[in-house]
């Protein structure tokens, strides 16, 4: 079974810093997409960043980058000039498809403040 | 504003009672995907339809139905309510079947009494 883990149910940084926020996963699969969503306390799950596991060349989206090491299944979310609005769940997630179907299994999330 | 549109927001019920909720997938997006968000469970896949046709059911209850319409809403039905069932209800869409990418609504609130 798929299981996607967030060792770190709680995170803080200061604004500006940068933070790392760590995954891990589990599977068979050869090809594969892992996301990072982002739950704010208006509680609306938005993407921050996807990484298709054929690609080598870690993903990046403005302040936010991943670390994907396959061989390892580890998937990791930094933050770069963490901003107030930073402040989040975030949780990552693998892309499990199965029959003709596709659902994301999720983590339990990582709580992230960031403190002015 | 991810373009999916979920009512109603919040609810308030009783046990045993019986609820609808809503959705309405992004404009052309022909999967429909409920979750599930408590506390304890995190986030937990339901139901996946795609073009009115089910295509996969993940831990969803005997007391939970849900459905898809020819105009491609979704309708997921909670009956003989329990106090367990206080949780946040997340539809999402996507353009196909097998896309990589949900696009999440901003979750209707349910809580029991």
């Amino acid at each position: 079974a798929q299981t996607v883990t967030q060792s770190q149910p709680e995170m803080s940084v200061q604004e500006a810093e940068t933070v790392t926020l760590s995954c891990t996963y589990d599977t068979s699969e050869s090809n594969y997409y892992l996301f990072w969503y982002k739950q704010p306390p208006s509680r609306q799950m938005i993407l921050v960043i996807r990484q298709e596991a054929y690609k080598q060349q870690n993903a990046t989206e403005n302040r936010f980058s991943v670390n994907f090491q396959k061989a390892a299944k580890s998937f990791s979310l930094k933050i770069s000039d963490s901003q107030l609005g930073d402040t989040a769940m975030y949780f990552c997630a693998f892309r499990r498809t199965q029959g003709g179907s596709e659902k994301l299994v999720f983590g339990k999330g990582t709580k992230l403040t960031v403190n002015p | 504003d991810s373009g999916v549109t979920q009512t109603p927001k919040h609810l308030i019920t009783a046990t045993g009672q019986r609820v609808t909720l809503r959705c309405s997938p992004r404009s052309g997006d022909l999967s429909v995907y409920w979750y599930q968000q408590s506390l304890d469970q995190g986030l937990q896949f339901l139901i996946h339809y795609y073009n009115g046709e089910e295509r996969a059911k993940g831990n969803i209850l005997e007391r939970f139905s849900a459905q898809q319409f020819p105009d491609l809403h979704s309708e997921l039905n909670l009956s003989s309510l329990e106090l367990g069932d206080s949780a946040l209800y997340f539809c999402a869409s996507s353009p196909g079947a097998i896309t990589g990418e949900l696009f999440f609504g901003e979750g209707s609130r349910l809580t029991v009494l």
